[in-house]
């Protein structure tokens, strides 16, 4: 179990440029989940995925923003038009959600895609 | 709507001191969990503790400890024997069942040697 990895781990892109990053989850874990972290400030949700089927999206998460998990495994968050407040570190978790009433269902982070938008 | 709240921005203590973290929460659930998550400069992002808000006992991990008060919605992280490796951001959060995570703001904690 190689644990949550995430690319690239830093992106430096002009405004107006369109980016995706890429989210690999521990291998079995049906749910994953994407966040965003400004400086300081903890992470914010923007959507999560059970298995391939998106199931809710964040109001943080504009038109610009699309996230996709085909076959259900790795998933991609692309960003169209990128603006300056899209800076960010971007995290990806996944957890393995097991259907019983008492679930730890805790979510494993991985490292992050810093996001910078000149 | 479910919040997070920490109410100390910034700690400092001496290596080897036991700090005490708080953290206060709402939600309307009846079943749901609350972490500690460690996140050091590095910045990925760590369990370190859980709890499951049906059991009274108070979780521990080692040198790490939950006070956990329901009724007060209350959820405060003691560190015991404090290390340098201790120094990081530590987020409280709060999760429902198979849902998203609500993070506190954090509290940056530093470890003095």
């Amino acid at each position: 179990d190689t644990g949550v990895s995430q690319d690239p781990r830093h992106k430096i892109t002009k405004r107006g440029q369109n980016v995706t990053f890429r989210c690999d989850p521990i291998s079995e874990h049906n749910r994953l989940y994407w966040y965003r972290q400004t400086l300081g400030q903890g992470p914010e949700f923007l959507t999560y995925f059970q298995n391939e089927a998106q199931l809710e999206k964040s109001r943080l998460l504009s038109d610009r923003f699309s996230a996709e998990r085909p076959k259900g495994s790795f998933s991609t968050l692309e960003i169209q038009r990128t603006e300056q407040g899209d800076s960010a570190m971007y995290l990806c978790a996944s957890s393995p959600s097991r259907d019983r009433e008492f679930s730890t269902d805790t979510q494993y982070f991985g490292p992050g895609t810093r996001l910078t938008v000149l | 709507a479910q919040t997070v709240t920490q109410s100390q921005p910034e700690m400092s203590v001496q290596e080897a001191e036991t700090v005490t973290l708080s953290c206060t929460y709402d939600t309307s659930e009846s079943n749901y969990y609350l972490f500690w998550y460690k996140q050091p400069p590095s910045r990925q992002m760590i369990l370190v503790i859980r709890q499951e808000a049906y059991k009274q006992q108070n979780a521990t991990e080692n040198r790490f400890s939950v006070n956990f008060q329901k009724a007060a919605k209350s959820f405060s992280l003691k560190i015991s024997d404090s290390q340098l490796g201790d120094t990081a951001m530590y987020f409280c959060a709060l999760v429902k069942k198979f849902d998203k995570i609500i993070f506190g703001k954090g509290t940056r904690l530093h470890i003095l040697p």
